[in-house]
């Protein structure tokens, strides 16, 4: 099947920085791929979603200048957090679609950033 | 009301019961996926239904267009099965999310 990798799996980082994260799809070429995060005890939520090549599409409330995704190849997306602050820590996770899987998505493990 | 509503929240059953969760949607879907997480959050994904019935292991998932309504079943549970267990509908090419459900299986 299909498989989409993160990287980091997790990550630490001080507060005022910027942290990259990536999402690759290993065996199929991903033309959306959708950034989720989870708080503590919530389910996940869209943050924004990108299309190979073009500008990403975020959710209301999510700051798009703080969190900067690029989708510059149909098997990578990435995700940076920039300026982070303890409030960002959270669960990031990828999915990726392609047209020829027929609406079907593939997630990425996830990555548990921590700022401190 | 929320579009996609999973139930229970929470479950706690002895090892080797047969667990059953649920799935409601409002909302058109293309599909549904059932996915699994475990303490430290990785996720991963279960199944990915549009009609019927699918098999993997002990894991079993149905759904009924009709109804919309879509089950998780797990036989023979052991305590290893225990997670957050979370439907998400996939409508117009979004996921909704269930909140989950915490699934605790006692030795």
């Amino acid at each position: 099947g299909a498989v989409v990798s993160q990287h980091p799996s997790w990550v630490i980082c001080k507060s005022g920085t910027s942290v990259k994260i990536e999402c690759r799809s290993l065996d199929f070429q991903a033309t959306t791929m959708f950034w989720y995060r989870q708080f503590p005890k919530q389910s996940l939520m869209l943050m924004a979603t990108s299309n190979e090549g073009s500008k990403a599409t975020y959710e209301q409330g999510v700051e798009k200048d703080k969190f900067l995704i690029n989708h510059a190849s149909l098997t990578l997306s990435t995700l940076t957090v920039t300026s982070a602050h303890p409030e960002d820590s959270s669960f990031y996770i990828c999915s990726a679609h392609s047209p020829g899987l027929h609406y079907e998505q593939y997630f990425g493990p996830g990555t548990r950033l921590t700022v401190t | 009301k929320n579009e996609v509503e999973q139930s229970p929240q929470n479950l706690t059953a002895q090892e080797g019961e047969f667990i059953t969760i649920n799935c409601s949607y409002s909302v058109g879907i293309s599909a549904l996926h059932w996915l699994q997480q475990h303490p430290g959050g990785g996720i991963v994904s279960l199944f990915m239904l549009s009609s019927g019935k699918k098999k993997h292991g002990r894991l079993i998932a149905t759904i009924n267009i009709q109804e919309k309504h879509s089950s998780l079943h797990i036989t023979a549970s052991h305590p290893r099965d225990s997670a957050v267990y979370i439907c998400a509908a996939n409508s117009n090419y979004q996921l909704i999310w269930g909140a989950g459900t915490k699934l605790i299986i006692k030795p």
